[in-house]
């Protein structure tokens, strides 16, 4: 089974609707991160969680929130989804022990997101 | 503002050759970077770390840093087709911080 899991896959919604996007992961991690990335833009942090209660905003924030339901799972939301909002979104997950080579992040499998 | 600059291609080169991807950062404090390998519509895969100057290899791959010149590469060798992917760099820079910078990819092309 995928260590970080993302649900839906993929969705096709219209402009004003609100939506919900899932991640869930098994790795036992304490931070977790939600990404969107658009071609030629690369990856662009949304919003980032260190703990339950250890929630913080990203570069791109506007238009976008989240909840930390438990240690595991991290859930963003679109209030009213605009279509400047098509995307890739990726959640992310890392360890809190410190270590120079794997104190890095790593990433579920994606949601393909398109807003009508 | 912490960056981390790549060369988006595409770079092209044929299978069995050496394909050498760069990056540099603006940050000298970073401590460790990161390189993913990311196929098209699918998600950033951990190929290689490194922290320390100097070379580092695994397999086919070996990580060069440089923290005079503020600079990382990831060299290739012997290319396979099934290497073309986007190559992203990430930084993570000095403070504790739990962010990483990423750069915004290489397209490497590996022509049969």
């Amino acid at each position: 089974d995928a260590d970080v899991t993302q649900t839906p896959r993929n969705r096709i919604t219209k402009t004003g609707k609100r939506i919900m996007l899932e991640c869930s992961q098994t790795k036992g991690h304490d931070r977790m991160y939600w990404y969107r990335q658009d071609p030629g833009l690369g990856l662009r942090l949304i919003y980032y969680s260190f703990d339950v209660k250890d929630i913080n905003k990203g570069e791109i924030s506007d238009g976008y929130s989240v909840s930390r339901q438990a240690q595991a799972k991290f859930s963003l939301s679109l209030e009213s989804a605009i279509p400047n909002q098509t995307a890739l979104y990726f959640c992310a997950t890392s360890p809190r022990k410190f270590s120079l080579s794997t104190d890095t992040q790593y990433f579920g499998p994606g949601t393909r997101l398109t807003v009508l | 503002q912490k960056e981390v600059e790549q060369n988006s291609g595409p770079l092209s080169v044929p299978e069995g050759a050496i394909a050498s991807l760069n990056c540099t950062y603006s940050d000298r404090g970073s401590q460790s970077f990161f390189w993913y390998r990311q196929y098209s519509g699918k998600s950033p895969e951990l190929i290689m770390s490194i922290y320390s100057n100097g070379d580092k290899e695994d397999g086919r791959f070996t990580a060069q840093l440089n923290k005079a010149s503020q600079y990382v590469s990831l060299l290739i060798r012997d290319s396979q087709p099934s290497d073309s992917a986007t190559y992203l760099c990430a930084g993570k820079p000095q403070g504790g911080s739990e962010k990483l910078v990423f750069g915004k990819g290489t397209k490497l092309t590996v022509n049969p």
